[in-house]
């Protein structure tokens, strides 16, 4: 199965900031890789797919970018609804393979 | 609104069987551009697909885990089986709807622990 590896798994970050999250993948993914959002207790959220698509109604201060094996999410002004989990899913091939997800704490 | 809700039971035993169904509302289960799938989710393992199934029942499983995937087109509803299972298996269940390239949509999740 791919290895997709997250980084960090956590950071602290004021509301504003701009905030970057990568995620590696173990093999060529092309650009097979979306993003998701996880707050406490809810199902995770899509955000980004296809490396750099946005999902209907996510704000567009949310970007991705990459291909191959290195891919990153960025959050631009980052807002206080955006503290969450974050993690990449590669969807290359199947088993589908999550990240160990990014944790975006309020400094 | 497509809404997915999981249901089973919530404690199994080791080496018993766990059976969770998904009921999907607000759209067909026979729609011929998705795929239905469960995910878990565990403190220890993080987020693991599990499986996806078609509606004309193909199916894809993750190899590592002993499981069974079933549709049934007439109650609009899938089911997982996961067979043997040990304390590893405690997690919390999700169902969902997979597109080309996305998880789409997701169930609140069911929470099963495996447990004498």
């Amino acid at each position: 199965a791919i290895q997709m590896t997250q980084s960090p798994s956590s950071l602290s970050a004021s509301v504003g900031d701009r905030v970057t999250i990568t995620c590696r993948a173990s093999q060529d993914i092309r650009n097979d890789l979306g993003w998701y959002q996880q707050k406490s207790g809810k199902a995770p959220n899509l955000l980004i797919y296809t490396t750099s698509k946005l999902q209907n109604g996510v704000p567009s201060r949310f970007s991705g970018s990459g291909s191959g094996t290195e891919f990153t999410l960025t959050i631009t002004g980052l807002q206080p609804e955006d503290f969450a989990t974050y993690y990449c899913l590669q969807d290359y091939n199947r088993p589908k393979t999550f990240g160990q997800g990014t944790k975006v704490e309020i400094k | 609104q497509l809404q997915l809700q999981e249901s089973g039971p919530g404690l199994v035993r080791p080496s018993e069987t766990l059976s969770l169904t998904c009921t999907v509302s607000g759209g067909s289960i026979r729609s011929s551009s998705h795929y239905w799938a469960w995910i878990r989710q565990s403190p220890e393992k993080g987020l693991e697909w599990i499986g996806t199934i078609y509606f004309t029942g193909t199916t894809y499983y993750n190899p590592s885990l002993r499981v069974t995937i079933s549709i049934d087109t007439s109650t609009n509803q899938f089911s997982l089986k996961l067979t043997s299972v040990t304390a590893a298996d405690t997690a919390l269940y999700y169902c969902a709807r997979e597109r080309a390239g996305a998880i789409e949509y997701w169930g609140q999740g069911t929470l099963v622990t495996v447990s004498s």
